[in-house]
């Protein structure tokens, strides 16, 4: 059972392009959470989502961000015009559907630069 | 107030050390309860989930006291490899039961 696939590892944007992450959850989750990760910070909360629904996104910025989890293919965490204040580990984690006490397991992360 | 607080670091301890970590949570309903570990620059991963009746595993010991609304995680006998950065971690109720994670203690070991 693979664990939680995130891809492209490291992702070099120009500033003004798009950055597109992916996440595939593990085998039997249907819940998936993305969070970033600042330089030497904690990791913030941006965005819950449940096949094809997006459950709460108060993390996310107003602008430029969006996120979807379709019902076949990966989770995509969209970056649009992207700035330096991008840059950051952005990782996912996802959890089985239960309710109650169930962890959530994280991917290794996407680690953007913005140039 | 922020939803989930920890003990700022870092912590340094010689090896053989006991340690111990703090968190608290301001959500009353939250219902699920977690430490993570997370390595410099890798994913966290979980290190233990945590109960109202206490739990052992190994070195680590784990405590909930829902009335106080604070999570603790002690370390016996401290090694080198638990040199790290440890997340409390709380998962809400309802439709919305996304983890938040405090940010973190670091540990680092010495000899």
């Amino acid at each position: 059972n693979a664990g939680v696939m995130q891809n492209p590892r490291h992702l070099v944007r120009r500033r003004g392009q798009e950055a597109r992450l992916r996440c595939s959850p593990m085998k039997g989750h249907s819940h998936v959470y993305w969070y970033r990760q600042l330089p030497e910070e904690g990791l913030k909360f941006m965005v819950y989502l449940q096949k094809e629904n997006i459950i709460d996104e108060s993390g996310m910025p107003k602008e430029r961000f969006s996120a979807e989890f379709p019902k076949e293919g990966p989770s995509i965490l969209r970056i649009q015009q992207v700035v330096r204040g991008d840059s950051a580990a952005y990782f996912c984690a996802s959890s089985p559907p239960e309710r109650g006490r169930t962890e959530a397991f994280f991917g290794q992360g996407t680690r953007l630069t913005v140039v | 107030r922020k939803e989930v607080e920890q003990d700022p670091g870092p912590f340094n301890v010689p090896e053989g050390a006991t340690v111990a970590f703090n968190c608290t949570y301001s959500n009353s309903a939250s219902q699920s309860f977690f430490w993570y570990r997370q390595d410099c620059r890798k994913e966290p991963k979980l290190l233990m989930s945590v109960y109202s009746s206490g739990n052992e595993d190994g070195r680590f010991t784990a405590q909930l006291n829902r009335a106080s609304q604070y999570i603790s995680l002690l370390i016996r006998d401290s090694k080198l490899s638990d040199s790290a950065t440890y997340l409390c971690v709380v998962r809400s109720t309802g439709t919305a039961s996304k983890l938040t994670f405090g940010t973190g203690t670091r540990l680092q070991v010495t000899l």
